[in-house]
């Protein structure tokens, strides 16, 4: 399985901006996924394919990376972006998250 | 608009069988795959089974082979999924998802999810 690895907890201040990494276990192209995760809601889709944004998704998101290591870009970031984000790779099956990386404000 | 709407979860033993549905609608339901993904309880997210638009071809994950079956009603609009031989650690929230982008399978949209609690 293609294990995706993610830190845990990023702490950013309101109008900085802020890096999230992903990195996988094997090369899966540009086949992955970021998702956004409020408490108490589902997932929500803002990068497909590493860099593609997903419509109606603020242009303040932004992903990049190819191979094994990706990153999630916020800038700036702003008070409702707290939430959890998850990376997602479909290059093989079974389709594996990451962890998660719990976006706290300073 | 999309809409997917998850039903059929609650309280069951160990051992014992449970059929989730999702109704979909605002959008044409046999043209796409559909998915299956879980949540456990504080836990992060867990792709469970995935099947074709046309139903032909499904997938899951080692854990759930053999124990849950997806399948799909294109006539219904609606996507289930059979859970037999529940164990413990099949509790979740399951979410059922779409994978509009052509190349490739991401989950664009997701229903509200519905739990799942397997305890004795």
């Amino acid at each position: 399985d293609t294990v995706l690895t993610q830190s845990p907890a990023l702490a950013v201040s309101l109008g900085q901006r802020v890096t999230i990494s992903c990195r996988a276990s094997k090369s899966v192209s540009t086949y992955m996924h970021w998702y956004q995760q409020k408490s108490g809601q589902q997932p929500k889709l803002l990068i497909y394919s590493a860099s593609n944004l997903e419509s109606g998704v603020p242009s303040r998101f932004s992903g990049s990376g190819s191979g094994t290591d990706f990153t999630l870009t916020i800038d700036p970031v702003e008070a409702d972006d707290i939430a959890n984000y998850y990376c997602q790779q479909s290059n093989e099956l079974p389709l594996t998250f990451g962890s998660g990386t719990k976006l706290e404000i300073k | 608009e999309v809409q997917l709407v998850e039903s059929g979860g609650g309280l069951v033993q160990p051992g014992r069988s449970l059929k989730l549905s999702c109704a979909a609608s605002g959008f044409t339901f046999s043209n796409y795959g559909m998915h299956w993904i879980r949540q456990a309880p504080t836990k992060g997210l867990e792709w469970v089974a995935s099947i074709s638009p046309s139903g032909g071809s499904t997938y899951y994950r080692d854990s759930v082979k053999g124990r849950f079956t997806i399948s799909r009603d294109n006539a219904k609009s609606t996507l289930y999924l059979q859970m037999d031989s529940l164990r413990s650690e099949d509790t979740a929230t399951y979410y059922c998802a779409t994978d509009f982008v052509i190349t490739t399978v991401a989950f664009d949209y997701w229903g509200q999810g519905v739990m799942v609690t397997v305890s004795s």
